[in-house]
Protein backbone atom coordinates (compact mmCIF):
# COMPACT_ATOMS: atom_id res chain seq x y z
CA UNK A 1 0.00 0.00 0.00
CA UNK A 2 1.05 3.69 -0.54
CA UNK A 3 2.55 5.57 2.38
CA UNK A 4 2.20 8.28 4.20
CA UNK A 5 4.71 9.59 6.97
CA UNK A 6 4.09 11.87 9.89
CA UNK A 7 6.58 13.74 11.76
CA UNK A 8 7.27 13.60 14.50
CA UNK A 9 6.07 10.50 15.97
CA UNK A 10 6.54 12.11 19.18
CA UNK A 11 6.47 16.18 20.95
CA UNK A 12 6.86 17.17 25.11
CA UNK A 13 6.29 20.67 24.74
CA UNK A 14 5.59 23.48 27.07
CA UNK A 15 2.13 25.01 28.01
CA UNK A 16 1.58 28.49 25.94
CA UNK A 17 3.84 27.20 22.52
CA UNK A 18 2.74 25.98 19.41
CA UNK A 19 3.15 22.23 18.03
CA UNK A 20 3.59 21.94 14.25
CA UNK A 21 2.67 18.08 12.96
CA UNK A 22 3.79 16.96 9.29
CA UNK A 23 2.20 14.46 7.21
CA UNK A 24 3.36 13.55 3.90
CA UNK A 25 2.40 11.28 1.03
CA UNK A 26 5.76 9.60 -0.48
CA UNK A 27 4.70 7.77 -3.05
CA UNK A 28 1.04 9.35 -4.27
CA UNK A 29 -0.44 12.63 -4.37
CA UNK A 30 -3.05 12.98 -1.63
CA UNK A 31 -5.90 15.46 -2.68
CA UNK A 32 -7.66 14.87 0.60
CA UNK A 33 -5.99 14.64 3.61
CA UNK A 34 -8.07 14.39 7.05
CA UNK A 35 -6.74 14.88 10.94
CA UNK A 36 -7.94 12.77 13.37
CA UNK A 37 -7.17 12.82 17.21
CA UNK A 38 -7.26 9.72 19.84
CA UNK A 39 -7.05 9.91 23.66
CA UNK A 40 -6.23 6.92 25.24
CA UNK A 41 -8.56 3.83 24.82
CA UNK A 42 -10.89 5.63 23.10
CA UNK A 43 -11.41 5.71 19.21
CA UNK A 44 -10.44 7.71 16.07
CA UNK A 45 -12.26 11.02 16.35
CA UNK A 46 -12.54 13.17 12.76
CA UNK A 47 -10.57 16.68 13.43
CA UNK A 48 -10.84 17.63 10.16
CA UNK A 49 -10.74 17.57 6.30
CA UNK A 50 -8.18 19.16 4.38
CA UNK A 51 -8.36 19.91 0.32
CA UNK A 52 -5.02 21.06 -1.07
CA UNK A 53 -5.19 24.15 -2.30
CA UNK A 54 -8.26 25.35 0.31
CA UNK A 55 -9.29 25.93 3.66
CA UNK A 56 -9.67 22.59 5.88
CA UNK A 57 -13.05 21.73 7.09
CA UNK A 58 -13.49 21.34 10.66
CA UNK A 59 -15.71 19.13 12.53
CA UNK A 60 -18.19 20.21 15.28
CA UNK A 61 -16.58 21.60 18.47
CA UNK A 62 -13.02 21.49 16.81
CA UNK A 63 -11.23 25.24 17.18
CA UNK A 64 -10.20 26.44 14.00
CA UNK A 65 -8.29 28.98 15.22
CA UNK A 66 -6.28 26.33 17.93
CA UNK A 67 -5.90 23.97 15.06
CA UNK A 68 -4.62 25.05 11.94
CA UNK A 69 -4.55 22.94 8.85
CA UNK A 70 -2.63 23.92 5.51
CA UNK A 71 -2.30 21.82 2.58
CA UNK A 72 -0.34 23.71 0.58
CA UNK A 73 0.71 21.03 -1.85
CA UNK A 74 -0.63 17.59 -2.62
CA UNK A 75 2.19 15.47 -0.67
CA UNK A 76 1.98 17.67 2.22
CA UNK A 77 -0.30 19.02 4.85
CA UNK A 78 0.34 20.36 8.61
CA UNK A 79 -1.01 20.47 11.42
CA UNK A 80 -0.64 23.35 14.17
CA UNK A 81 -1.58 23.30 17.35
CA UNK A 82 -1.18 26.98 18.57
CA UNK A 83 -1.09 27.54 22.29
CA UNK A 84 -1.37 24.36 23.61
CA UNK A 85 -3.02 23.50 26.95
CA UNK A 86 -2.59 19.75 28.85
CA UNK A 87 -5.71 18.96 27.69
CA UNK A 88 -4.45 18.98 23.91
CA UNK A 89 -2.02 16.24 24.70
CA UNK A 90 -3.24 13.41 22.75
CA UNK A 91 -2.29 11.03 19.82
CA UNK A 92 -2.55 12.86 16.79
CA UNK A 93 -3.20 10.59 12.99
CA UNK A 94 -3.31 11.73 10.15
CA UNK A 95 -4.67 10.10 6.77
CA UNK A 96 -4.91 10.40 2.64
CA UNK A 97 -6.36 9.46 -0.16
CA UNK A 98 -5.63 9.41 -3.69
CA UNK A 99 -9.14 9.61 -5.36
CA UNK A 100 -12.94 9.98 -4.62
CA UNK A 101 -14.60 7.18 -6.11
CA UNK A 102 -15.69 4.02 -4.48
CA UNK A 103 -12.39 2.52 -4.42
CA UNK A 104 -10.97 5.06 -2.11
CA UNK A 105 -8.46 4.10 0.74
CA UNK A 106 -7.09 6.15 3.44
CA UNK A 107 -3.80 5.79 4.36
CA UNK A 108 -2.40 6.62 7.77
CA UNK A 109 0.40 8.22 9.34
CA UNK A 110 1.77 5.95 12.11
CA UNK A 111 0.64 9.16 14.57
CA UNK A 112 2.22 11.93 16.74
CA UNK A 113 1.77 11.23 20.32
CA UNK A 114 1.89 15.41 21.96
CA UNK A 115 2.45 15.87 25.60
CA UNK A 116 2.07 19.29 26.48
CA UNK A 117 3.53 20.15 30.25
CA UNK B 1 -26.08 7.61 20.43
CA UNK B 2 -23.11 7.07 18.45
CA UNK B 3 -23.47 6.72 15.10
CA UNK B 4 -20.99 3.28 15.22
CA UNK B 5 -21.30 1.15 18.41
CA UNK B 6 -18.60 -1.06 18.93
CA UNK B 7 -17.58 -3.10 22.26
CA UNK B 8 -13.81 -1.86 23.53
CA UNK B 9 -13.24 -5.62 25.37
CA UNK B 10 -11.00 -6.51 26.63
CA UNK B 11 -11.64 -9.92 24.36
CA UNK B 12 -9.41 -12.96 24.90
CA UNK B 13 -8.61 -15.81 23.35
CA UNK B 14 -6.33 -18.10 23.26
CA UNK B 15 -3.75 -19.28 20.45
CA UNK B 16 -5.86 -21.36 17.59
CA UNK B 17 -9.20 -20.08 18.38
CA UNK B 18 -11.45 -17.95 16.43
CA UNK B 19 -11.58 -14.15 17.04
CA UNK B 20 -15.30 -12.75 16.41
CA UNK B 21 -15.63 -9.18 16.28
CA UNK B 22 -18.68 -6.31 15.51
CA UNK B 23 -20.14 -2.99 14.58
CA UNK B 24 -23.44 -1.89 14.65
CA UNK B 25 -24.50 1.50 12.96
CA UNK B 26 -27.38 4.00 12.83
CA UNK B 27 -26.56 6.07 9.88
CA UNK B 28 -28.34 3.56 6.70
CA UNK B 29 -26.17 5.97 4.87
CA UNK B 30 -23.02 3.82 5.08
CA UNK B 31 -21.90 2.60 2.25
CA UNK B 32 -18.23 1.48 2.69
CA UNK B 33 -17.14 -0.66 5.08
CA UNK B 34 -13.61 -1.22 6.75
CA UNK B 35 -11.57 -3.02 9.47
CA UNK B 36 -8.51 -1.72 10.77
CA UNK B 37 -5.36 -2.96 12.98
CA UNK B 38 -4.16 -1.04 15.32
CA UNK B 39 -1.12 -1.79 17.44
CA UNK B 40 -0.37 0.63 20.79
CA UNK B 41 1.12 3.71 19.52
CA UNK B 42 0.55 3.17 15.95
CA UNK B 43 -1.54 3.95 13.04
CA UNK B 44 -3.84 2.34 11.99
CA UNK B 45 -3.83 -0.47 9.43
CA UNK B 46 -6.11 -1.42 7.09
CA UNK B 47 -7.42 -4.84 6.85
CA UNK B 48 -10.12 -5.48 4.78
CA UNK B 49 -12.74 -3.29 3.26
CA UNK B 50 -16.22 -4.19 1.71
CA UNK B 51 -18.95 -2.31 0.11
CA UNK B 52 -22.10 -4.83 0.12
CA UNK B 53 -24.17 -7.34 1.88
CA UNK B 54 -22.43 -10.57 2.54
CA UNK B 55 -19.14 -12.29 3.34
CA UNK B 56 -15.42 -11.12 2.16
CA UNK B 57 -12.44 -13.68 2.85
CA UNK B 58 -9.14 -12.60 2.90
CA UNK B 59 -6.69 -15.62 4.46
CA UNK B 60 -7.63 -16.10 7.96
CA UNK B 61 -9.75 -12.95 8.01
CA UNK B 62 -13.62 -12.65 6.77
CA UNK B 63 -15.68 -9.71 6.85
CA UNK B 64 -19.34 -9.47 7.11
CA UNK B 65 -21.89 -7.08 6.21
CA UNK B 66 -25.86 -7.23 6.29
CA UNK B 67 -26.69 -3.93 6.00
CA UNK B 68 -30.51 -5.02 6.36
CA UNK B 69 -29.32 -5.26 10.35
CA UNK B 70 -26.47 -2.22 10.25
CA UNK B 71 -24.62 -4.51 11.71
CA UNK B 72 -20.35 -5.83 10.68
CA UNK B 73 -18.23 -8.54 11.47
CA UNK B 74 -14.93 -9.47 11.46
CA UNK B 75 -13.50 -13.12 12.13
CA UNK B 76 -10.28 -13.83 12.40
CA UNK B 77 -9.54 -17.82 11.82
CA UNK B 78 -6.45 -19.60 13.81
CA UNK B 79 -5.83 -16.22 15.83
CA UNK B 80 -1.94 -16.05 16.60
CA UNK B 81 -0.32 -14.13 19.54
CA UNK B 82 1.02 -11.08 16.91
CA UNK B 83 -2.93 -10.46 16.32
CA UNK B 84 -3.16 -8.97 20.06
CA UNK B 85 -3.82 -5.48 19.17
CA UNK B 86 -6.52 -2.93 18.57
CA UNK B 87 -9.35 -3.84 16.01
CA UNK B 88 -11.44 -0.95 14.44
CA UNK B 89 -14.04 -1.01 12.40
CA UNK B 90 -14.30 2.41 9.87
CA UNK B 91 -17.18 3.02 7.81
CA UNK B 92 -17.97 5.79 5.17
CA UNK B 93 -20.33 6.80 2.41
CA UNK B 94 -20.05 9.20 -0.81
CA UNK B 95 -18.84 11.42 -1.63
CA UNK B 96 -16.68 11.62 1.19
CA UNK B 97 -15.91 7.83 0.64
CA UNK B 98 -12.11 8.45 2.83
CA UNK B 99 -14.06 10.07 5.50
CA UNK B 100 -14.20 7.38 8.02
CA UNK B 101 -16.41 7.14 11.12
CA UNK B 102 -14.54 4.73 13.13
CA UNK B 103 -15.92 2.19 16.27
CA UNK B 104 -14.40 2.70 19.55
CA UNK B 105 -11.97 -0.14 18.60
CA UNK B 106 -11.76 -3.73 20.43
CA UNK B 107 -8.62 -4.97 22.35
CA UNK B 108 -7.71 -8.67 21.42
CA UNK B 109 -5.35 -10.37 23.78
CA UNK B 110 -4.45 -13.77 22.02
CA UNK B 111 -3.09 -15.79 24.40
CA UNK B 112 -0.38 -18.66 23.73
Amino acid sequence: GAVVSQHPSWVICKSGTSVKIECRSLDFQATTMFWYRQFPKQSLMLMATSNEGSKATYEQGVEKDKFLINHASLTLSTLTVTSAHPEDSSFYICSATNQGGPNTEAFFGQGTRLTVV
Amino acid sequence: QKEVEQDPGPLSVPEGAIVSLNCTYSNSAFQYFMWYRQYSRKGPELLMYTYSSGNKEDGRFTAQVDKSSKYISLFIRDSQPSDSATYLCAMSFPPSWGKLQFGAGTQVVVTP
